[in-house]
């Protein structure tokens, strides 16, 4: 069945560090893909989305490139900032069927 | 701005207690969901609903019901409760179609405590 692989948090990194976040998947045909993130307190909201090979999506500064020949859609920011620090979920989805999360990474952004 | 209320924040109930779970959403969301989120799990499909009345099973529906009468409102309803139902719970919508089923707007979760 369907998947969804990140990378086992969490993640620590000084203001302005570069960031990845790495996340595979395993589908059959062609999902789309996400990054939903979630700050303290706060339920989930969608960062950054790809529908097709080759996209990239982005938003506040994060992108990530949907690799189908990898089976890839790493998250990265060049400079994070201390407002950044959240959980951060890739997932996926395919026609009829509901989102399938990744396990969540946690970002710690420390000034 | 889409708006997913859940009725309650916390939660602490005593095992085999019975527990409604309340959300609502006031966009006209076709679609609405319940996911459970523990630590190192991530989130897990509860139960879906496509439409009113409709229910679904997702990928960990046992020990769960849900309720869908109206649109707008989707409950999660654990009937005995059990230590292992401590986590919490998330609500969500989306508007897209079953073929995209894309982008959701989540509630900001009840935590739910089972001594």
């Amino acid at each position: 069945g369907n998947s969804v692989t990140q990378m086992e948090g969490p993640v620590t990194l000084s203001e302005e560090a570069f960031l990845t976040i790495n996340c595979t998947y395993t589908a059959t045909g062609y999902p789309s893909l996400f990054w939903y993130v979630q700050y303290p307190g706060e339920g989930l909201q969608l960062l950054l989305k790809a529908t097709k090979a080759d996209d990239k999506g982005s938003n506040k500064g994060f992108e990530a490139t949907y690799r189908k020949e990898t089976t890839s859609f790493h998250l990265e920011k060049g400079s994070v900032q201390v407002s950044d620090s959240a959980v951060y979920f890739c997932a996926l989805s395919q026609a009829g069927t509901a989102l399938i999360f990744g396990k969540g990474t946690t970002l710690s952004v420390s000034s | 701005d889409v708006k997913v209320t859940q009725s309650s924040r916390y939660l602490v109930k005593r095992t085999g207690e019975k527990v409604f779970l309340e959300c609502v959403q006031d966009m006209d969301h076709e679609n609405m969901f319940w996911y459970r989120q523990d630590p190192g799990l991530g989130l897990r499909l509860i139960y879906f609903s496509y439409d009113v009345k409709m229910k679904e099973k997702g990928d960990i529906p046992e020990g769960y019901s849900v309720s869908r009468e109206k649109k707008e409102r989707f409950s999660l309803i654990l009937e005995s409760t059990s230590t292992n139902q401590t986590s919490m719970y998330l609500c969500a919508s989306s508007r897209d179609s079953v073929a995209t089923n894309e982008k959701l707007f989540f509630g900001s979760g009840t935590q739910l405590s089972v001594l």
